[in-house]
């Protein structure tokens, strides 16, 4: 499996401010995906992000909230622009591995605990 | 739209009883279909998942789950729980036809009891 790290581990924010979130993979990787885990709650899938593409994202979900870089094959950044505390959640990134078997697998890095006050 | 449903929110078990954890999807075609735990704090880690093939699957940590499409379940199992296994538990399932992203269930948080 992939060793992915995500930057910073938790941060406490001021409403109206923006905090850009960092994942970096060990591998090169096709897809990369975000999710949002609401305090008690599922994870939720924001956006899907490729190499050299748009990210694509889901209903309930917008580029200007939410944008996503891909610069390259291990590393992509999601960015909470305009937070309020309806942001406090935890934000994790993923990978996904497609070789044989293990097509459609996803490995998770450790997650951002984000709190907007 | 692929859908997860996780019928039991919290489940407490004996440390060295048996844990069935209950998932139920809806896909139209055959999905992917996976269990994460995440202990507190913690990220997600792939316990095991069904791609094709054997409906029995083995997973790390003594975990298996049996894939059965006549009900459209992917119910997880350990046949004894240990202190460690607290944790929440996540079905997902997935599809190639969906770009392979996954949808998870509300998740189980699952309280062991000495």
């Amino acid at each position: 499996s992939a060793v992915i790290s995500q930057k910073p581990s938790r941060d406490i924010c001021q409403r109206g401010t923006s905090l850009t979130i960092q994942c970096q993979v060990d591998s090169q990787v096709t897809m990369m995906f975000w999710y949002r885990q609401q305090p008690g709650q599922s994870l939720t899938l924001i956006a899907t992000a490729n190499q050299g593409s748009e990210a694509t994202y889901e209903s309930g979900f917008v580029i200007d909230k939410f944008p996503i870089s891909r610069p390259n094959l291990t590393f992509s950044t999601l960015t909470v622009s305009n937070m309020s505390p309806e942001d406090s959640s935890i934000y994790l990134c993923s990978v996904e591995y497609r070789h044989k078997d293990r097509v459609g697998e996803q490995y998770f890095g450790p997650g951002t605990r984000l709190t907007v006050t | 739209a692929q859908s997860v449903t996780q019928p039991d929110i919290h489940i407490t078990v004996s440390e060295g009883a048996s844990l069935e954890l209950r998932c139920n999807y809806s896909y139209g075609a055959t999905p992917y279909l996976f269990w994460y735990v995440q202990s507190p704090g913690q990220g997600l880690q792939l316990l095991l998942k069904y791609f094709s093939g054997d409906t029995l699957v083995q997973g790390i940590k003594g975990f298996e789950a049996e894939f059965k499409r006549s009900q459209s379940s992917f119910n997880l199992r350990k046949p004894s729980v240990h202190w460690s296994d607290a944790a929440e538990y996540f079905c997902a399932v997935g599809a190639e036809a969906a770009g392979n992203k996954l949808t998870f269930g509300g998740g189980t948080r699952v309280l062991v009891k000495p």
